[in-house]
């Protein structure tokens, strides 16, 4: 059981504009910055996203990461078939004092 | 950019010890907080713990009792140690390099880049 609560599964079509949610607690989301990792069929994880809304060079802008409160978000717009993966979220959670991610989404692109 | 490759035995006996290491690449191992990562087959990805290169830890309370890492910066590697291993330590564990920073009591924590993972099967 993960800490961090994310959608098993989101899917869209080509071109359109996806939403993957990640769900967590004051001690976790809802006082620290939130890292999204997208992890194709196979390979390691790579960062999308840090310090909740920076994208590292090389990720296309079409990538975006919010928060607000206890839930924080990763928005891809027009999507492509090459975005199909797993969308994993992560963050620092002060209770435990340990890191901590969320279940994992995939997402099918129609 | 560093790289960062996984090595190690793939099949360990339960209640024997894992021991993999991970080569660094491309940079130096002194600064940030080298991490271990690993994620069970189809399941999400659990945060194992970090050294950081002055030597101070962190571990996931699920697990310290029974995890160390250290690093070699001659040798530009750090290392994972989990022993009394059962099925469920079953994964494949991924190297990662981690940044972690702190401002107003708000941590910052990511990870980048990663190894390409290694599959540990724990089994008789």
């Amino acid at each position: 059981q993960s800490v961090l609560t994310q959608p098993p599964s989101v899917s869209a079509a080509p071109g359109q504009k996806v939403t993957i949610s990640c769900s967590g607690s004051r001690s976790n989301i809802g006082n620290h910055y939130v890292s999204w990792y997208q992890q194709i069929q196979g390979t390691a994880p790579k960062l999308l996203i840090y310090e909740t809304n920076k994208r590292p060079s090389g990720i296309p802008d079409r990538f975006s990461g919010s928060k607000s409160g206890t839930s924080a978000t990763l928005d891809i717009t027009g999507l492509q078939t090459g975005d199909e993966a797993d969308y994993h979220c992560g963050t620092w959670d002060s209770s435990l004092s340990a890191g901590v991610f969320g279940g994992g989404t995939k997402l099918t692109v129609l | 950019q560093a790289q960062l490759q996984e090595s190690g035995p793939g099949l360990v006996k339960p209640s024997e010890t894992l021991s993999l290491t991970c080569t660094v690449s491309g940079g130096s191992i002194g600064s940030d907080y080298w991490s271990w990562i690993r994620q069970p087959p189809g399941k999400g990805l659990e945060w194992i713990g970090y050294m950081y290169y002055s030597g101070s830890t962190s571990y996931n309370p699920s697990l310290k009792s029974r995890v160390s890492i250290s690093i070699d910066t001659s040798k530009n590697q750090f290392s994972l140690k989990l022993n009394s291993v059962t099925a469920a330590d079953t994964a494949v564990y991924y190297c990662a390099r981690g940044s972690y920073i702190v401002v107003a009591y708000s941590a910052m924590l990511w990870f980048d880049p990663w190894g390409q993972g290694t599959l540990v099967t724990v089994s008789s």
